[in-house]
């Protein structure tokens, strides 16, 4: 149980266009999914927190109009990059939480983006 | 420097021997966990050890927790060339049903070579 999947798992696009990226938890409702960034060799950095219902909230530093995230049922967040950047370039990770384990995140296997 | 840094960056040693690793941290916390990422893969939870706790054990994987010198180690015994892999520790902190975020430490890259 608790599987959490993201798709697509690799996505090459060109400067310029959007990109949306699905985060689903397929076993259990997730009232709360998070957004992680991780480049090369490097921890992950969490970009904002996503309640079910509500508008997201975001870190420090990261821009909510370029990183537009919807999470509009208790099973499916997703993240657009939009007018991507080859800085955008990174691994994202989603994680989410169930209501009855609050101190637990399960992850998706991440998405690599690559802008050229 | 952030909240849950590790030591060392990069660890390799041999199939069967013991592999620790260190996570030091700023901030009071409520639990803190260590986390498993294969390369290019998402994270794989280990273990949570709780604030009020000093060790937790899970198979091969032992884990202390010294809240006074705000630090933790993860030891993996008898490790396989499996056990390759970056391992992570994240703190959490302030209340536990108001958003839990996890601060993440920078990792260490551990290698077992067969």
């Amino acid at each position: 149980g608790a599987v959490v999947s993201q798709h697509p798992s690799r996505v090459i696009c060109k400067s310029g266009t959007s990109v949306k990226i699905e985060c689903r938890s397929l076993d259990f409702q997730a009232t709360t999914m998070f957004w992680y960034r991780q480049f090369p060799k490097q921890s992950l950095m969490l970009m904002a927190t996503s309640n079910e219902g509500s508008k997201a909230t975001y870190e420090q530093g990261v821009e909510k109009d370029k990183f537009l995230i919807n999470h509009a049922s208790l099973t499916l967040s997703t993240l657009t990059v939009t007018s991507a950047h080859p800085e955008d370039s990174s691994f994202y990770i989603c994680s989410a939480r169930m209501t009855s384990k609050v101190n637990e995140q399960f992850f998706g296997p991440g998405t690599r983006l690559t802008v050229l | 420097s952030q909240q849950g840094e590790e030591d060392p960056q990069a660890l390799s040693i041999q199939e069967g021997e013991n592999a620790t690793m260190n996570c030091s941290y700023k901030t009071s916390i409520n639990n803190l966990q260590w986390y498993r990422q294969n390369s290019g893969r998402g994270l794989v939870h280990l273990i949570l050890i709780r604030s009020n706790e000093r060790e937790k054990h899970s198979g091969r994987l032992r884990v202390t927790l010294d809240t006074s010198k705000k630090s933790s180690s993860l030891l993996i015994t008898a490790s396989r060339a499996a056990d390759t892999a970056s391992y992570f520790c994240a703190t959490v902190s302030g209340g536990e049903t108001s958003g839990s975020r996890l601060t993440f430490g920078e990792g260490t890259q551990l290698t077992v070579n067969p």
